[in-house]
């Protein structure tokens, strides 16, 4: 495709149930990030990929929290016995190593999750 | 750690310019992002500066960056209805992939 594309678009869980959120990045980008998005907040980093490379999951909130990436595309980011605090904009990024290093990121749409 | 700041709201009406403006800590800061958010939709990249340009221009679009003062300014010349949106500062340090974001700052256009 021709740009990230991240699914559902919406999802509507119960609290304590356990959601999966996938993130297909653009074709050949080898950076891939995860971030939470709450009503009236900026981005808050959430864990990045690098190509093969361990991830850094340092933005990860807790231990329900975590995400892989296979092959080096799709990542699907899984959050375990979702709480009411969940609920935000869950938005995905990608990027490519660039001859000046900028590192610009790509953005999905992003998935909307509420926990009822 | 780092800190970006933005304010949270500007109005504007339709032909004037809008000025955003951001400031931030990290005095490693390489290069300085602005991204464009419309409702319902992820961040658009508008435009990035090198940090050791102090201006760049694109179309209606001026960043201008004093990084002695670590400010970092977007000019939106004639401002449209549809420029309304949450407009995000980030900055990148040399040694990290990793950006820090700002709030964003909601822009509303009202004719």
């Amino acid at each position: 495709g021709a740009g990230v594309s991240q699914s559902p678009s919406n999802k509507v869980t119960e609290k304590g149930k356990d959601v999966e959120l996938r993130c297909d990045p653009i074709s050949g980008h080898t950076a891939l990030y995860w971030y939470r998005q709450s009503l009236g907040q900026g981005l808050e980093f959430l864990i990045y990929f690098q190509g093969n490379s361990a991830p850094d999951k340092s933005g990860l909130p807790s231990d329900r929290f975590s995400a892989e990436r296979t092959g080096g595309s799709v990542s699907t980011l899984t959050i375990q016995r979702t709480q009411q605090e969940d609920s935000a904009v869950y938005l995905c990024a990608s990027s490519f190593p660039t001859s000046g290093g900028s590192y610009e990121q790509y953005f999905g749409p992003g998935t909307r999750l509420t926990v009822t | 750690g780092e800190d970006v700041e933005q304010s949270l709201f500007l109005s504007v009406r339709e032909g004037d310019s809008s000025v955003i403006n951001c400031t931030y800590t990290d005095s490693s800061s390489t290069y300085l992002y602005w991204y464009k958010q419309e409702p319902g939709a992820g961040l658009q990249l508008l435009t990035y500066i090198f940090s050791n340009m102090d201006m760049k221009q694109d179309q209606r679009l001026t960043v201008l960056l004093n990084k002695k003062d670590k400010h970092l300014s977007l000019r939106i010349a004639d401002t449209q209805t549809g420029d309304s949106a949450i407009y995000f500062c980030a900055e990148r340090g040399g040694g990290s992939y990793i950006p820090t974001f700002g709030r964003g700052t909601s822009l509303i256009v009202h004719p």
